[in-house]
């Protein structure tokens, strides 16, 4: 079962856009339109703010947006705000074995 | 508004047995296609999936862990156990629960329950 892989750390000014990036491979990212992203702040739980790819819960800013290219999904926060600044992680579906495989989170500082 | 909260000891020895017990509201594990399951996160490293509960009690576990997990449900108390043997120091995590409907990943956490294995 291996994680997906994110960068540790992101950054951007009020009202820039981020983008954040989850890479797995043919068996998880790549093989299924199941890839989730989460927003978690320091001792909160996990907020789920992307799931299937580019679908967001009701409730979440269209600010926050999902894209998938192959085996790397994509998270894209605009028109960043102070509150924006989480850990972020991805999730994909990873088939009857392993489940649902999950990235180390990512970091995001608004400057 | 669905809810979970991780409850159970903060630090363990190494051999010990880890009890960890998900307490729930807001949905029914009786109801089909609900599930709960545990993830847990080792400090600087990824989330790992670690074992699943559904309605019918059906159970799946992670394959690397599989030896050493137990997951049970009290549909009566809205609560999910997962116990875990022979815990060793790299076991020191963030242990979170979470709901799960058929066909979709994870949607709701709890906020996690940090425990640490140590003599």
């Amino acid at each position: 079962q291996s994680a997906l892989t994110q960068p540790p750390s992101a950054s951007g000014s009020p009202g820039q856009s981020v983008t954040i990036s989850c890479t797995g491979t043919n068996s998880d990212v790549g093989g299924y339109n199941s890839v989730s992203w989460y927003q978690r702040h320091p001792g909160k739980a996990p907020k789920l703010i992307i799931y299937e790819v580019t679908k967001r819960p009701s409730g979440v800013p269209d600010r926050f947006s999902g894209s998938k290219s192959g085996n790397t999904a994509s998270l894209t926060v605009s028109g960043l705000q102070a509150d924006d600044e989480a850990d972020y992680f991805c999730s994909s579906d990873a088939g009857s074995k392993n489940l649902e495989v999950f990235g180390g989170g990512t970091k995001l500082t608004v400057l | 508004q669905i809810t979970l909260k991780e409850s159970g000891p903060t630090l363990v020895k190494p051999t010990q047995t880890l009890t960890l017990t998900c307490t729930f509201s807001g949905f029914s594990l009786s109801t089909s296609g609900v599930s709960v399951g545990w993830i847990r996160q080792p400090p600087g490293k990824a989330l790992e999936w670690l074992a699943l509960i559904y309605w019918d009690d059906d159970k799946r576990y992670s394959p690397s862990l599989k030896t050493r997990l137990a997951i049970t449900k009290d549909t009566s108390k809205s609560q999910v156990v997962l116990t875990m043997t022979n815990m060793d120091p790299v076991d020191t995590a963030t242990y979170y629960c979470a709901h799960r409907l058929l066909g979709h990943n994870f949607d709701y956490w709890g906020q996690g329950a940090l425990v640490t294995v140590s003599s």
